[in-house]
């Protein structure tokens, strides 16, 4: 079975440009789970999409957003880009709205905001 | 809010030495807990959870029990391996709110 993929593996960006990340959940996920993991931060709760919807976000200005498309794949855009924005971004998924926390994560996206 | 407090690293022992990782919560209802390993240039992978109060959570030699009365999620292996060295987080999963709380994670380098 694939795990959640992500891609791509590094991103380089300038300040004030647009990055969008991408998404593959498990087959059979419906649930898709965005995280910020910055350095010297910890691991930040960004965004949460679940059948199409999004279900919640975390404390992030709107220039985080994000898409959850039919088949459950997902993209993390982030607008206007600023240098403390440069993290590893991971995404997880899990197969049902309510109940336990995701337990299935990629590998990240490595975003650098020169 | 919640909020999951972990031991600050890192943390460096030797093979076979006694592993304790500490990690405390705050939260509003009855979350379930979790920890979560990262090795070099790798996702997150989930390693153990406990889901209510006194549930013991197992994987890999490590443990870690849900302690409602101290709030803590204290992460335990009795002899670590080279291998084991990662990036450990403790996490609590807030069902109602469908989000995740992190620690800041905590960096275990085992050596031979």
């Amino acid at each position: 079975e694939a795990g959640v993929t992500q891609s791509p593996t590094h991103l380089i960006k300038t300040r004030g440009q647009q990055a969008t990340l991408r998404c593959s959940p498990i087959s059979g996920h419906t649930s898709v789970y965005w995280y910020q993991q910055a350095l010297g931060l910890g691991l930040q709760f960004l965004l949460w999409y679940d059948e199409g919807e999004e279900r919640n976000r975390g404390n992030f200005p709107p220039r985080f957003s994000g898409r959850q498309f039919p088949n459950y794949s997902s993209e993390l855009n982030v607008n206007a880009l600023e240098l403390e924005d440069s993290a590893l971004y991971l995404c997880a998924s899990k197969i049902t709205l309510r109940g336990e926390q995701p337990q299935h994560f990629g590998d990240g996206t490595r975003l650098s905001i020169l | 809010g919640n909020s999951v407090t972990q031991m600050e690293g890192p943390v460096t022992l030797s093979e076979e030495a006694f592993l304790t990782i500490n990690c405390t919560y705050t939260a509003t209802g009855y979350p379930s807990l979790f920890w979560y390993v990262q090795y070099p240039g790798e996702g997150l992978q989930l390693l153990l959870k406990a889901t209510k109060a006194d549930d013991k959570g197992s994987n890999k030699g490590f443990e870690a029990t849900y302690r409602k009365e101290t709030t803590s999620f204290h992460l335990e292996k009795g002899s670590v391996q080279v291998s084991d060295s990662a990036v450990y987080f403790c996490a609590l999963w807030n069902t109602n709110a469908g989000k995740s709380t992190f620690g800041d994670g905590t960096t275990l380098t085992v050596k031979p």
